[in-house]
């Protein structure tokens, strides 16, 4: 098991250029997370998808996309990068409700200059 | 709205405990968790508490839980160098499980 995979691993974009995180796990999990980690912010929680089929806002959607590709693939797509989304990007997952813990990948680190 | 604080850092020597505090504000967690970021690496789910649990004991961790004070605490006992980490404190989110909200995270220095 691979758990969960992230491309790329670092990525440098210029301002209004856009771009695809993907995400990927083989747990068969249901629930497919994207969180963004700022210095001193802690793990925000940008989009998630309950199931197959379904997404949800989280705490900060703007400026991104996402999308439910099929069980395994949760992609995460920026339009026209802007400074402020230079951040480290995760990818989580879990089998869904009833369910505790998560399982995060190793991280996607994006520069926007 | 849902709010989770811990301090931000911890410095301990070696062999020392090491006491890492959260307060969340979401009652209806039912679940609370403290994951640990080694660095460079994605999360790890370290250790978790049932919310009518006052405490759980898991070998060297000890997770206290005051429910009526929305106070939650991890203990590490015989801290090591390899603790050396970011601990996050993370609630429920809206009483659902899959849904997380995380602290800023304690940084953990261990000292030789």
């Amino acid at each position: 098991n691979a758990g969960v995979t992230q491309t790329p691993k670092f990525q440098v974009l210029k301002t209004g250029q856009s771009m695809t995180l993907q995400c990927a796990q083989d747990m068969n999990h249901n629930s497919m997370y994207w969180y963004r980690q700022d210095p001193g912010m802690g793990l925000r929680l940008i989009y998630y998808s309950a199931s197959e089929g379904t997404t949800d806002k989280g705490e900060v959607p703007n400026g991104y996309n996402v999308s439910r590709l099929n069980k395994r693939e949760f992609s995460l797509r920026l339009e026209s990068a802007a400074p402020s989304q230079t951040s480290v990007y995760f990818c989580a997952s879990n089998e869904g409700a009833n369910s505790y813990e998560q399982y995060f990948g190793p991280g996607t680190r994006l520069t926007v200059t | 709205g849902e709010d989770v604080e811990q301090s931000l850092f911890l410095s301990v020597r070696e062999g020392d405990s090491s006491v890492i505090n959260c307060t969340y504000t979401d009652s209806s967690s039912t679940y609370l968790y403290w994951y640990k970021q080694e660095p460079g690496a994605g999360l790890q789910l370290l250790t978790y508490i049932f919310s009518n649990m006052d405490m759980k004991q898991d070998q060297r961790l000890t997770v206290l839980l005051n429910k009526k004070d929305k106070h939650l605490s991890l203990r590490i006992a015989d801290t090591q160098t390899g603790d050396s980490a970011i601990y996050f404190c993370a609630e429920e989110y809206g009483g659902s499980q899959g849904n997380l909200i995380f602290g800023k995270g304690t940084k953990l220095s261990v000292k030789p």
